[in-house]
């Protein structure tokens, strides 16, 4: 089975700096999904790219996807403490209904 | 709107006894997926559900544990006989479906067996 594999899985900045995040699977995928975890909570869903997208913005979180080195990236800009989290990627198992394959997370520290 | 709710947030029981997870799914979706979660791991897929049918059990052990999502309300976890190995984050996660298949994640139960 396909899985994303976070990089680094641990990061630790200052506020105000930029966070970012690296994300490899393994296999052809039609989207991929970053997620953000918040200690002892659930997962809230930051962001989907697709195959044919190279980027796409929210906010402060950009993400990029180059599907020829299967890989993706994502940038956290102007962090702040409240960023402070894991940071998930997660590709679909296979094509349309299924289930989501997880990496192990970046866990991210923002030093105020 | 609601999202993914789940309940109960935090359940003890002691080995051998039996745990049964809850989860509503977002309004107007009809897919369900449980995972479950390890200190410092990601998720792991356990189960994916429709409507009163279980489409994919691939990730959840053949004994001990089963799922169903029935016409009416919740979808329901249900683990026998617990044991120390089970103590972890259960997640539960629904989707419309679709190509795009993007999945909203509840705040989870997390099991602990004394």
């Amino acid at each position: 089975s396909q899985q994303g594999e976070e990089d680094p899985q641990a990061l630790s900045i200052q506020e105000g700096e930029n966070a970012t995040m690296n994300c490899s699977y393994k296999t052809s995928i039609n989207n991929l999904q970053w997620y953000r975890q918040n200690s002892g909570r659930g997962l809230v869903h930051l962001i989907l790219i697709r195959s044919n997208e190279r980027e796409k913005h929210s906010g402060r979180l950009r993400v990029t996807l180059d599907t020829s080195k299967k890989s993706s990236s994502l940038l956290i800009t102007a962090s702040r403490a409240a960023d402070t989290a894991s940071y998930f990627c997660a590709t679909p198992s296979s094509s349309g209904n299924t289930p989501l394959v997880f990496g192990k997370g970046t866990r991210l520290s923002v030093i105020a | 709107n609601a999202g993914v709710m789940q309940n109960p947030r935090h359940l003890v029981r002691r080995r051998g006894q039996e745990a049964r997870l809850r989860c509503s799914p977002m309004k107007g979706h009809s897919h369900v997926y449980w995972y479950r979660q390890l200190p410092e791991e990601g998720l792991k897929f356990m189960v994916y559900l429709q409507k009163e049918n279980i489409i994919d059990e691939s990730g959840m052990p053949k004994e001990r544990f089963s799922a169903e999502f029935p016409k009416e309300g919740p979808s329901i976890l249900r683990i026998q006989q617990v044991v120390r190995g089970d103590s972890a984050a259960y997640f539960c996660a629904s989707s419309r479906g679709g190509t795009d298949n993007e999945q909203f994640f509840g705040p989870g139960t997390r099991l602990t067996v004394l």
